[in-house]
């Protein structure tokens, strides 16, 4: 497609469910990364894939949640268990490979645990 | 201490006005610096990156990197309501592919 897409755009759901976040990247795009933006906390890092393989998952908040990546192209993120403290936007971008510099974002998933 | 830090705002300024939003940073490794603008309900869109320190120009905007001081700036000239958005700064060592992002400035443009 044209740009990121991410679906589904919005998701409620009760605390204690599971949860899938999907992302589609840019085709072409190696680097697929997951940011998290709370209200007025800006984006939070979470985990980083090049290719299939996630060189960085140092931001992932708890062993509560967990992404990966086939094909090379779309993503999942899933939150397992979920809590009130994981309502906000989860937001995916992708670059070509060592293109930092230059992320595509989608407009994310607004997601409330209620 | 966050490593991208950034007045959340809101700026306000009438139509025409520049505008100045600012960062600072601590992460010495920092060698590609980038604006991105986020309108309501949608992802950040790149507007500029540069490398290392010095000034970039593209339109309306420029911005500038000072990295002796650790200090990033993105002018807006002639400034338009459409500019209406949050800016977030953000750094990356050119090493560890992953950007770190202020918390976003919040700019209102009222006509």
């Amino acid at each position: 497609g044209a740009g990121v897409s991410q679906s589904p755009s919005n998701k409620v759901t009760e605390k204690g469910k599971d949860v899938e976040l999907r992302c589609d990247p840019i085709s072409g795009h190696t680097a697929l990364y997951w940011y998290r933006q709370s209200l007025g906390q800006g984006l939070e890092f979470l985990i980083y894939f090049q290719g299939n393989s996630a060189p960085d998952k140092s931001g992932l908040p708890s062993d509560r949640f967990s992404a990966e990546r086939t094909g090379g192209s779309v993503s999942t993120l899933t939150i397992q268990r979920t809590q009130q403290e994981d309502s906000a936007v989860y937001l995916c971008a992708s670059s070509l490979a060592a293109a930092a510099e230059k992320l595509f974002f989608g407009s994310g998933t607004q997601l409330s645990v209620l | 201490q966050k490593e991208v830090e950034q007045d959340p705002g809101p700026l306000s300024v009438p139509e025409g006005a520049i505008v100045s939003l600012n960062c600072t940073y601590s992460n010495s490794a920092f060698q590609y610096f980038m604006w991105y603008r986020q309108y309501s309900r949608k992802g950040p869109e790149l507007l500029m990156y540069t490398y290392s320190s010095g000034n970039k120009e593209d339109g309306r905007f420029t911005a500038q990197v000072d990295k002796s001081s650790k200090y990033i700036s993105l002018f807006i000239r002639d400034s338009q309501p459409s500019d209406s958005a949050t800016y977030l700064c953000a750094g990356e060592s050119g090493g560890s592919y992953i950007p770190t992002f202020g918390r976003g400035t919040s700019l209102i443009v009222h006509p």
